[in-house]
């Protein structure tokens, strides 16, 4: 049962166009989310993470957005830059009574073109 | 460097070996996770240390895979005969608050 869920394996964009990755969850206990981005040979770096109380949240190039009622969030990079492509992961946690561990969903990965 | 080490980098273990990973966390983080990543997947959650207890280990395959954190920081996770399953990147993250985890590089094992 996949509960995080990156339904497109890959995306390619232009450089300086907007990059748009997406995530749906089925677990409406999911209260906090993260987005990571991995280059290969190297661990998951954390990019920006939302909670669940709000449904945007911005950090420079990057906005993360939360449709708790779909149950989907997207990560958008604007401009993007070549040194943006890797893979992208979205992980879903729940606060209460747990241990914060992440559900990761498969990875999107993201070429973009100079 | 300040951010989390593991070591071996790579791992090649003959079916039936056992294998220990290391993992060393962020200075000061209190919690310490270990997933599991195999090809074209995301980590998947094996055990979680708060300082050195082991609080949830719901994640782990099988009884053939320990973990320990004895002193609340460096931690091993030891793999015992070892099967090609297990081949996959074991990764350690460790975290002060609970929700933003910082990874280590990962040990690629692979099981011949």
């Amino acid at each position: 049962d996949q509960q995080v869920k990156q339904n497109s394996p890959s995306l390619s964009v232009q450089e300086g166009r907007i990059s748009i990755l997406n995530c749906d969850y089925t677990n409406s206990m999911f209260d906090y989310f993260l987005w990571y981005k991995k280059y290969p040979a190297e661990g998951p770096t954390f990019l920006i993470s939302i909670s669940s109380i709000k449904d945007k949240n911005e950090d420079g190039r990057f906005t993360v957005f939360l449709n708790k009622s779909a149950k989907h969030l997207s990560l958008h990079i604007v401009p993007s830059q070549p040194g943006d492509s890797a893979v992208y992961f979205c992980a879903a946690s729940a606060l209460s009574g747990n241990t914060g561990k992440l559900i990761f969903g498969q990875g999107t990965t993201l070429q973009v073109k100079p | 460097g300040a951010g989390v080490s593991q070591s071996p980098r790579y791992k090649v273990a003959k079916r039936g070996q056992d294998v220990a990973l290391r993992c060393d966390p962020i200075s000061g983080h209190v919690s310490l996770f270990w997933y599991q990543q195999a090809l074209g997947q995301g980590p998947e959650f094996l055990t979680y240390f708060q300082n050195e207890a082991q609080l949830d280990k719901s994640g782990l395959p099988s009884d053939r895979f320990f973990a320990e954190r004895p002193e609340g920081s460096v931690s091993t996770l030891k793999i015992q005969r070892t099967q090609q399953e297990d081949s996959a990147v074991y990764l350690c993250a460790s975290s002060l608050f609970i929700h933003e985890q910082y990874f280590g590089p990962g040990t690629r094992l692979t099981v011949t």
